[in-house]
């Protein structure tokens, strides 16, 4: 079985503030995907960013970032700087393994606003 | 314009009618899919489709009824509309095996079953 956690489900910011939204996996499969999405007002899910479970790298788009660590099994995301416009719904999913009988299994998301 | 197209963006309907929820895309993904979005409970896969005439079960396939007999349709239907149905419904599409691939979606209709 595999289940994402965001335990967040709610996190207010002034703007420019740093801000960090966490992600928990389980897996059993040495080989899975992780991504993040981001949901703003509008309603459309907007595709982030993939990891998969073999490069631990952390990555930095701008004022973006994300953390992965396969030893907590954590892909946490950090907005550096918030503006208001990065207030939307964030989510984390997983998938695992190669083929078409995988899942894309979603967290439960979480709501990031961002005050002037 | 090239992308991916849900209609209508806004349905209310009764119980027990028929509901039939659209989804166009213009990449010629061969991957298809139908959330439902709920307070509490993030996004949920109802059906999925791998091509044209192939379609399986999600996590949450009850009650819903796809086809996809065009690469670029994947339609979704409520034969009988409930009001747990009330939610907000999101297609998407992908170019490859949905394990490395990232899914891109459409707006969302909103559906209320009154």
């Amino acid at each position: 079985a595999q289940k994402v956690t965001q335990a967040q489900t709610e996190i207010s910011v002034v703007e420019k503030e740093d801000v960090t939204l966490d992600c928990v996996y389980e897996t059993r499969d040495t080989t899975y995907y992780l991504f993040w999405y981001k949901q703003p007002p509008s309603g459309e899910l907007v595709f982030l960013i993939r990891r998969n479970s073999f490069d631990e790298q952390n990555e930095i788009s701008g004022r973006y970032s994300w953390n992965f660590q396969k030893s907590t099994s954590s892909f946490n995301f950090t907005i550096t700087a918030s503006q208001v416009v990065d207030s939307a719904v964030y989510f984390c999913a997983l998938s695992e393994g190669t083929g078409a009988n995988s899942k894309l299994t979603f967290g439960k998301g979480i709501t990031l606003s961002v005050r002037p | 314009d090239a992308g991916i197209t849900q209609s209508p963006r806004y349905k209310i309907t009764e119980t027990g009618r028929q509901v039939t929820l659209m989804c166009h895309q213009t990449w010629s993904h061969s991957y298809m899919f139908w959330y439902r979005q709920d307070l509490g409970h993030g996004l949920r896969l109802i059906y999925y489709s791998a091509a044209a005439d192939i379609t399986d079960k999600g996590e949450v396939p009850d009650g819903y009824v796809v086809s996809r007999s065009k690469t670029e349709n994947f339609p979704l239907t409520l034969e009988s509309a409930t009001r747990s149905q009330t939610s907000v419904y999101f297609c998407a599409s992908s170019e490859g095996g949905w394990s490395y691939n990232e899914q891109f979606f459409g707006p969302g209709t909103r559906l209320t079953v009154l």
